[in-house]
């Protein structure tokens, strides 16, 4: 079974910082999808980023970054020039079979 | 375009009542997921569904549990006997789903069931 694992209940740092959340997760398949959702207080889940675990490059959206290293089967956001508004729970999630798997969350403050 | 939304956003009702919760997806999506997100438990698949086929119920936690999709669009989700531990955020999501390769599920806001 797969398990995602966030072993940072929560965080917290001032604007313009950078900020890098950690994700963990234990699979036997080769090929698989892995994600960050951010969960604002008004609970939409969004979508920050996404990696193909086939891709070696790892994937960038503006502020966004991840840290894909797939022997150590760990796969990090990194959010530079943080702003207010980055402020929600953020989830790591395994896709397997259409499904997907989240890790307990990490709670992110921004303070101005 | 319309995200995807549900109904409603808030639901209170007595243990042992049985409530519906619905869920439109982004037109043209073709996969559509429920997810519950408990204190206790995090955020857990309930039941997806894939076009024409059968769905995949696996993540049902008991038989109080149903969904149903009509027409391809628009499902609800129902909970039958309700009991205090069902209280949580359900959650929908929808995507392009080819079957081949995974694509991006897109939630709404979710239902908060509160079961008293």
């Amino acid at each position: 079974a797969q398990t995602v694992t966030q072993s940072q209940p929560e965080m917290s740092v001032q604007e313009a910082e950078t900020v890098t959340l950690s994700c963990t997760y234990d699979t036997s398949e080769n090929n698989y999808y892995l994600f960050w959702y951010k969960q604002p207080p008004s609970r939409q889940m969004i979508l920050v980023i996404r990696q193909e675990a086939y891709k070696q490059q790892n994937a960038t959206e503006n502020r966004f970054s991840v840290n894909f290293q797939k022997a150590a089967k760990s796969f990090s956001l990194k959010i530079s020039d943080s702003q207010l508004g980055d402020t929600a729970m953020y989830f790591c999630a395994f896709m397997r079979a259409q499904k997907l798997v989240f890790g307990q969350g990490t709670r992110l403050t921004i303070n101005p | 375009g319309a995200g995807v939304s549900q109904s409603p956003s808030n639901k209170v009702t007595e243990k042992g009542k049985d409530v519906e919760l619905r869920c439109d997806p982004i037109s043209g999506h073709t996969a559509l997921y429920w997810y519950r997100q408990s204190l206790g438990q995090g955020l857990e698949f309930l039941i997806y569904f894939q076009g024409n086929s059968a769905p995949d119920k696996s993540g049902l936690p008991s038989d109080r549990f149903s969904a149903e999709r009509t027409g391809g669009s628009v499902s609800t989700l129902t909970i039958q006997r309700t009991q205090q531990e069902d209280s949580a955020v359900y959650l929908c999501a929808s995507s392009f789903a080819s079957g081949r390769t995974p694509d991006t599920q897109y939630f709404g806001p979710g239902t908060r069931l509160t079961v008293l």
